[in-house]
């Protein structure tokens, strides 16, 4: 069975400082491992995936996301923070396609 | 290109009554899936349809939901005798199929709310 854990429901920042969001997996499988973001009352849209290729991966506005087999993990990160950045971030896992399991998300709060 | 589309955006009904919810899928992607987004449950797989294939019903909470994919493109989700627990964000996703390294393209959500 597949399940996702964001270690943190809320993580403040202020504009220009690192971003760090931290998410843990469990997975039977080798699992492909994607970030989306959510802005207020907007869909859902794709960050970044892990697919097995290389392990660093980088996505759209900057965000990239290391994924740690060892630890299980697949944390997003971003070196500098934008008030743009503001949103709800959600890690999910896919062991097979046909199914995602989506983590709680994490609140992005940034300040000037 | 066009992405994925649902209408209507916003849904109020009284408790009773039956919905349906549309949802446009992105040209030539084989595969569709609803979820249902809310404040305790979070993102909840609902159904998900792949081609001709019969759809996999396992998430749908109740045999009150239903629903139908026509001609392999547009998809109804159903919801009959609404119940106030069913208020939430419903979001449409398709895909080019189910790999899982293919990535699920998500619509704006209807969100419902039942009075």
């Amino acid at each position: 069975a597949q399940s996702v854990t964001q270690l943190d429901s809320h993580v403040s920042v202020s504009e220009g400082t690192p971003v760090l969001l931290r998410c843990n997996y469990s997975s039977s499988y080798s699992p492909s491992l994607f970030w989306y973001v959510q802005h207020p009352n907007k869909g859902l849209q794709l960050l970044l995936k892990y697919t097995s290729a290389a392990t660093l991966v980088k996505g759209i506005n900057g965000f990239e996301a290391e994924f740690k087999k060892s630890e299980t993990s697949f944390h997003l990160t971003k070196p500098s923070a934008h008030m743009s950045d503001a949103a709800e971030y959600f890690c999910v896992v896919s062991e097979k396609g046909s199914t995602l399991t989506f983590g709680k998300g994490t609140m992005l709060l940034v300040s000037p | 290109g066009a992405g994925v589309s649902q209408s209507p955006s916003n849904k109020v009904t009284e408790k009773g009554k039956d919905v349906e919810l549309r949802c446009d899928p992105i040209s030539g992607h084989t595969a569709l899936y609803w979820y249902r987004q809310s404040l305790g449950q979070g993102l909840e797989f609902l159904i998900y349809f792949q081609g001709n294939s019969a759809p996999d019903k396992s998430g749908l909470p109740s045999d009150r939901f239903s629903a139908e994919r026509t001609g392999g493109s547009v998809s109804t989700l159903t919801i009959q005798r609404t119940q106030q627990e069913d208020s939430a964000v419903y979001l449409c996703a398709s895909s080019l199929g189910l790999a899982k390294t293919y990535e699920q393209y998500f619509g704006p959500g209807t969100r419902l709310t039942v009075t």
